[in-house]
């Protein structure tokens, strides 16, 4: 099965900063990967699918990037209510997987 | 507003069972694949188990594999998720969430709690 590794997992950033979150799968997959930021005690949020679709009223600071076996979610400048854990998603098809989460703190 | 509430969940002995279900609202139902997704207390995102559209394929992750059934109603807006022989490690927080290409795991409900313990 096809492995995804995110890093880092956990990170400290100061407000206004560009952050950027990697998830490495063990092969190529193809262009289904999401982007989740979950809140504590909240449902996950979808941010990102197919790599860099931008989720019906996610701010535009957020944005996907990658192909192949790296992605990357970039956080522009970076804002206090971007306290979360973040998590990638490879949904092309079974298995699905769940990156192991990067919690994101602000400095 | 589309929406999925899930309900079921409750403390069960170690080996006992469990019947989770959720309900869909807001969209044509019989038109989306769905998922089972659970996350342990202070662990991450973990995938359980799929649905196709019609039912007529499911996958299941291999930590549940043989024990838990997936399974949708269409006339009832409805999924379900049948645990056996539940573990320890079981105990977790279920969400049920839509799945679609391209756009993902779209639509999450609120989760029920399931807990595993003697």
């Amino acid at each position: 099965d096809i492995q995804m590794t995110q890093s880092p997992s956990s990170l400290s950033a100061s407000v206004g900063d560009r952050v950027t979150i990697t998830c490495r799968a063990s092969q190529a997959i193809s262009n289904y990967l999401a982007w989740y930021q979950e809140k504590p005690g909240k449902v996950p949020k979808l941010l990102m699918y197919a790599i860099d679709t931008l989720q019906s009223g996610v701010p535009s600071r957020f944005s996907g990037s990658g192909s192949g076996t790296e992605f990357n979610l970039t956080i522009r400048s970076l804002q206090p209510e971007d306290v979360s854990t973040y998590y990638c998603l490879k949904y092309n098809t079974a298995p699905y997987i769940f990156g192991q989460g990067t919690k994101l703190e602000i400095k | 507003e589309m929406q999925l509430v899930e309900s079921g969940g409750g403390l069960v002995q170690p080996g006992g069972s469990l019947r989770l279900s959720c309900a869909a609202s807001g969209f044509t139902f019989s038109s989306y694949e769905m998922h089972w997704v659970r996350q342990a207390p202070g662990k991450g995102l973990e995938w359980v188990s799929y649905i196709s559209i019609r039912g007529d394929t499911v996958y299941y992750s291999d930590s549940v594999r043989g024990r838990f059934s997936v399974s949708r109603d269409n006339a009832k807006n409805s999924l379900y998720l049948q645990m056996n022989n539940l573990r320890a490690e079981d105990t977790a927080l279920y969400y049920c969430a839509r799945g679609d290409l391209p756009d993902g795991f779209d639509i999450w409900g609120q989760g029920t709690m399931v807990t595993v313990s003697s």
